[in-house]
């Protein structure tokens, strides 16, 4: 299937914790994003990769750090977890030149 | 930064009938005006888009309309069905590779 693929789809750790969440597309795509979506299902960018090269930070707390080991990867480290990261965080992809995001499932993110 | 708002919140209509769902967005440079539909676990879809270049735009039973000089742009559902309850999200942004800012979401039920 061609798609924009996330795991894990479920992720609950402690406080503190460290944690990872991958993101992979196989639609040829150059651009790769992070939303956060939180309990109120606001959605925010956190991040964009262009070709491996980050071209958008928000004011994300720098206990996260994405890394984007060849263009059709985008993965979050996010270290020291708190209770307030808690929510869902959608990868997204597109076409280079074209303006339409196609996201993944989601990893929904529990901070005990 | 750009800033999208989206009414109503909450929307209720009976099987058949038309939805709208409104949004008004900041940004005169923004150029590019997605909607997208997130049923209860799942990811945002992506039903319809339109640019700036375009003042209507139309796909069965849904349709977009813009209006660049008041920075309006709005969802109409018509013949409305169950399947078509879930949360819809407006989006704005500048471009290719831009992120996109999203509005805060309505919750679409349609009643038998």
């Amino acid at each position: 299937d061609t798609a924009v693929s996330q795991t894990p789809k479920y992720l609950v750790t402690q406080m503190g914790n460290d944690k990872s969440i991958k993101c992979e597309q196989n639609l040829g795509h150059d651009t790769m994003y992070w939303y956060k979506q939180d309990s109120k299902k606001f959605l925010k960018i956190m991040f964009s990769y262009n070709n491996k090269e980050l071209i958008i930070n928000e004011t994300v707390p720098n206990r996260f750090s994405p890394k984007s080991p060849d263009k059709a990867h985008l993965n979050l480290h996010i270290n020291s977890l708190e209770l307030g990261d808690s929510a869902v965080y959608f990868c997204a992809s597109s076409a280079l030149g074209t303006d339409t995001q196609y996201f993944g499932p989601g990893t929904r993110l529990t901070v005990l | 930064g750009e800033n999208v708002e989206q009414h109503p919140s909450t929307l209720s209509v009976q099987e058949g009938d038309s939805a709208v769902i409104k949004c008004t967005y900041s940004d005169s440079a923004s150029n590019y005006f997605p909607w997208y539909k997130q049923e209860l676990g799942k990811r945002p879809q992506l039903i319809i888009d339109i640019r700036s270049n375009v003042g209507e735009k139309k796909d069965q039973r849904i349709a977009v309309t813009l209006n660049k000089t008041a920075k309006h742009f709005s969802l109409h559902i018509t013949e409305t069905q169950p399947e078509d309850s879930a949360v819809y999200f407006c989006a704005a942004s500048t471009g290719t590779a831009s992120k996109l800012t999203f509005g805060t979401g309505t919750r679409l039920q349609v009643t038998l």
